[in-house]
């Protein structure tokens, strides 16, 4: 078992650059979430994904985050333009089954804007 | 919608002490209450879960327990040893299609 992949493990770049993050779920997981965490909020649900259809979005703060999964075994949250006040960690996790189902966490990129 | 609160935020013990973690929810409906924990710049793992149908559950040093009644449950780690030092989450989901929502997190120290 691979575990949740993601990728880029660090990012930092300057403000108004686009950003990617990708997210490998784990095989067999029909549901996947992206979430981001910070001190002063803690972790956030920004979107949640079950068989590549998102289900709940109402985490995503604006119109310049988007997130997609064109297929069972891949998903991208993107940030354009980004700002400073996007810096925190971006986790992504799956599950079996739903957000009442164990969730499977990656190891998170940590994403920096200067 | 969820209201998940979670408290203390912070706790110290002494090494081999026990450790209480205690959550409250708002929604009656909610079925599915996981712990996880997350050490310094690691990604949140979880630990232990419990549904609704159960009232404690059991996992080596540690147990979870739920009174649906009162609308809380705690997590309670025992003999408790440095490596249990980190953030611990609650979270709670009433169904498949509502998402967890976590409570601010527990940042427990074990002193050895």
């Amino acid at each position: 078992d691979a575990g949740v992949i993601q990728s880029p493990r660090h990012e930092v770049t300057e403000m108004g650059q686009e950003v990617t993050l990708r997210c490998k779920p784990i095989s067999g997981h029909n549901s996947l979430f992206w979430y981001r965490q910070t001190m002063m909020r803690g972790l956030e649900l920004l979107i949640y994904f079950n068989n590549n259809v998102p289900i709940d979005d109402s985490g995503m703060p604006e119109d310049r985050f988007s997130a997609k999964m064109p297929n069972a075994s891949f998903s991208t949250l993107k940030i354009q333009p980004s700002e400073p006040r996007d810096s925190a960690v971006y986790f992504c996790a799956s599950s079996e089954g739903g957000a009442n189902q164990p969730q499977h966490f990656g190891d998170g990129t940590r994403l920096s804007i200067l | 919608g969820e209201n998940v609160e979670q408290h203390p935020s912070t706790l110290s013990v002494q090494e081999g002490d026990s450790a209480v973690i205690k959550c409250t929810y708002s929604d009656s409906a909610s079925n599915y209450f996981p712990w996880y924990k997350q050490e310094l710049g690691k990604r949140p793992q979880l630990i232990i879960d419990i549904r609704s149908n159960v009232g404690e559950k059991k996992d080596q040093r540690i147990a979870v327990t739920l009174n649906k009644t009162a609308k809380h449950f705690s997590l309670h780690i025992t003999e408790t040893q440095p490596e249990d030092s980190a953030v611990y989450f609650c979270a709670a989901s009433d169904s498949g299609n509502t998402p967890l929502v976590f409570g601010k997190g527990t940042r427990l120290s074990v002193i050895a």
